[in-house]
């Protein structure tokens, strides 16, 4: 099973500065006959389901603001918020769907600096 | 638009039995795979079952394999989830949701239920 493991657990960043959050998966999510990289990002905010950021590991969802951005091949990748805004904060989770057990990472709290 | 609205949880007793619905809308439920993924207070999101589009193919997470069934029934839009043997470890909020591409199970999750709370305690 792939295991996902993110970094750091959490993050306090200032409002208007950049936040990173990183993934990374015990086996490659890249699946060479499409060059397609099997992984995601949700944004979890307190009693809300998880909505989706980003996947393919770099494609914006409709919707999503486009300070938000996805980066990263193979086994490492990071979700990057280029201005933090005060509705940013939320726990943020990765998600492998290239093979089964699809698997989540443990997820990223982001807070106001 | 699209809605899952999921129903059915509650307080029950270790060894009980639960059946979770999620009721969608706003696409073409019978064409498409449909998911729960559960979440225990304070934590992260775990994977439970999958289901394809005409209910033909299932799969479960080992921790719920012979005790969960998931199934659909197209005619109504709803997907259920058979919770039978449960135990305090299932205490989660189980969230239905749709996968982004309605072919396959390799796809991340569009839309997702607001959850239902599972309570497993004596």
């Amino acid at each position: 099973d792939i295991v996902m493991t993110q970094s750091p657990d959490s993050l306090a960043v200032s409002l208007g500065e950049r936040a990173t959050i990183n993934c990374k998966s015990s086996q490659s999510v890249l699946y060479s006959s499409n060059n397609k990289n099997y992984l995601g990002w949700y944004q979890q905010k307190p009693g809300q389901p998880p909505k989706l950021l980003i996947y393919w590991a770099s494609t914006r969802e409709s919707g999503v603001p486009d300070r938000f951005s996805g980066s990263g091949s193979g086994t490492d990748f990071t979700l990057t918020i280029s201005s933090l805004q005060a509705e940013d904060v939320a726990v943020y989770y990765c998600h492998q769907y290239y093979t089964s057990p699809i698997a989540f990472g443990q997820g990223t709290r982001l807070e106001i600096k | 638009e699209v809605q899952l609205v999921e129903s059915g949880g509650g307080l029950v007793q270790p060894g009980g039995s639960l059946r979770l619905s999620c009721g969608a809308s706003g696409f073409t439920f019978s064409n498409n795979w449909m998911y729960w993924v559960r979440q225990a207070p304070g934590k992260g999101l775990v994977w439970v079952s999958r289901i394809k589009g005409d209910g033909s193919t299932t799969s479960y997470a080992d921790s719920v394999k012979g005790r969960f069934t998931i199934s659909r029934d197209n005619a109504k839009n709803t997907l259920y989830l058979q919770m039978n043997s449960l135990r305090a470890e299932d205490t989660a909020v189980y969230y239905c949701a749709k996968t982004r591409d309605s072919t396959t199970y390799y796809s991340p999750f569009d839309y997702w239920g607001q959850g239902t709370l599972v309570t497993v305690s004596s």
